[in-house]
């Protein structure tokens, strides 16, 4: 079945404490990005991947890094979390950046940072 | 700046009434415009996917309209039923593959 898989599916931390949200796709997709979503704000771009070892920033990249070593996994690291952090979190993925390829989306990681 | 507004916000109807989303746009170049329905706390799933020669798309009973000269988008859902209550978001994704999407519109299906 093809799918996108996070982890930890929620997370409750303290401010500073590193962390990292997992992020797997078993399409071999070369695209695959990160988005938080916040109320009444949508959906915004954090970082996106077009192939291992490419990545660049989204919208809002302050306080995010990521890595792509391997084609399926993307993950998502915190290296200092702060409240404002707090967010529901997905993980997306698609053939790749061009064209009108379906994305799919995980399941989503919702953060807490207290 | 590329924008993408989407009316109502908000929207609640009775079970079996139809029901039509808007989607406006200023992005560009246009590539293509993707409708996402996403149920509360889950991820969003791709309902509809049009390019720019394509004005019409259905899957079930979700028919999404794109015209390209006006910057207009619509989503039209048919006898709804309950399980349609979520949230419907419009994506344009310009040439070089940025998506900017919309904020969506908040659907209630009610018995």
């Amino acid at each position: 079945e093809a799918q996108v898989t996070q982890n930890p599916r929620y997370l409750i931390t303290v401010t500073g404490k590193k962390l990292t949200v997992t992020c797997s796709q078993n399409m071999n997709h070369e695209y695959m990005s990160w988005y938080r979503q916040d109320p009444g704000l949508g959906l915004r771009q954090i970082y996106y991947s077009m192939n291992v070892e490419v990545t660049d920033k989204g919208d809002v990249p302050e306080g995010y890094k990521v890595s792509r070593k391997e084609k399926r996994n993307f993950p998502l690291i915190l290296e200092s979390p702060s409240p404002n952090q707090t967010s529901l979190y997905f993980c997306a993925s698609k053939l790749n950046r061009g064209g009108a390829h379906e994305q799919y989306f995980g399941p989503g990681t919702r953060l807490t940072v207290t | 700046k590329n924008q993408v507004e989407q009316s109502p916000q908000s929207l609640i109807i009775l079970e079996g009434k139809n029901c039509t989303l808007q989607c406006n746009y200023t992005v560009s170049p246009f590539s293509n415009l993707r409708w996402y329905k996403q149920d509360t706390g889950r991820g969003p799933v791709s309902l509809t996917i049009m390019t720019f020669s394509e004005n019409t798309k259905s899957n079930g009973r979700y028919t999404a309209t794109l015209d390209a000269d006006t910057k207009q988008s619509s989503l039209h859902i048919t006898a709804s039923q309950l399980s349609d209550s979520a949230s419907y978001i419009c994506v344009v994704t310009v040439g070089a593959g940025k998506s900017t999407f919309g904020d969506g519109t908040t659907l209630t299906v009610k018995p």
